[in-house]
């Protein structure tokens, strides 16, 4: 079956401790998305990357670090800088980054801190 | 920047009754999209409106596209518990990201 696959379900992070949420399609999409929600307030952009090799900020990345090694693949790094770190991560795909695309969302990491 | 505004925050239905959630940018968009997240999962497209004035139905749901493409809604008719979840509305200008509002949490007492 064709889909988004993040893991792990949960992860909990220590005072300090950088800690990394897998992305992987195998819809061969090019965009890919970290999506940040919280209670009440929606979903925020991160990061995102249109193609290979490349990534751009979303509204709140301070804290957060990716990387768009392969097509496949768009892991999420969450360090010790970013101070409020507890919420659901949502990664999604779309087929381009082009207007009218559709997001293909994963199934989600819940990150809380020890 | 641009900024979707969705209410109402939340909503408490008899199944049965009808639900409306509604949805305001502060710009004109392009295309609004409208995902449903079920409790405990993920956001799921629903549908997408790029037209002035533009309405949809699919089954007991009516999406409708303000003519001046700046609000959106979402209305639900005789509601069941299957429907019970989060519908947030996603606005786009131009090539710009996605903006999702805030969402819609529906509840309903069976």
């Amino acid at each position: 079956d064709g889909g988004i696959t993040q893991s792990p379900k949960y992860l909990f992070r220590k005072e300090g401790q950088n800690v990394t949420l897998s992305c992987e399609q195998n819809l061969n999409h090019d965009a890919m998305y970290w999506y940040r929600q919280d209670p009440g307030q929606g979903l925020r952009l991160i990061y995102y990357s249109q193609i290979v090799n490349d990534f751009q900020k979303g509204d709140i990345a301070e804290g957060y670090s990716v990387s768009r090694e392969k097509k496949e693949s768009f892991p999420l790094t969450v360090t010790s800088a970013q101070k409020n770190p507890t919420a659901f991560y949502l990664c999604a795909s779309s087929s381009t980054q082009s207007t009218n695309e559709k997001l293909f969302f994963g199934s989600g990491t819940q990150l809380s801190v020890l | 920047g641009q900024q979707v505004m969705q209410i109402p925050q939340y909503q408490h239905v008899q199944e049965g009754e009808d639900f409306t959630t509604y949805c305001n940018s502060s710009t004109t968009l392009s295309n609004i999209q409208w995902y449903k997240q079920r409790p405990g999962g993920h956001p799921v497209f629903l549908i997408q409106l790029v037209k002035s004035g533009e309405v949809k139905k699919q089954k007991r749901l009516t999406f409708q596209f303000g003519e001046a493409k700046k609000n959106s809604s979402l209305h639900i008719t005789a509601t069941q518990t299957t429907d019970v979840g989060t519908y947030f509305c996603a606005g786009q200008r131009g090539a710009q990201k996605l903006v999702f509002g805030q969402g819609t949490r529906l509840t309903i007492n069976p």
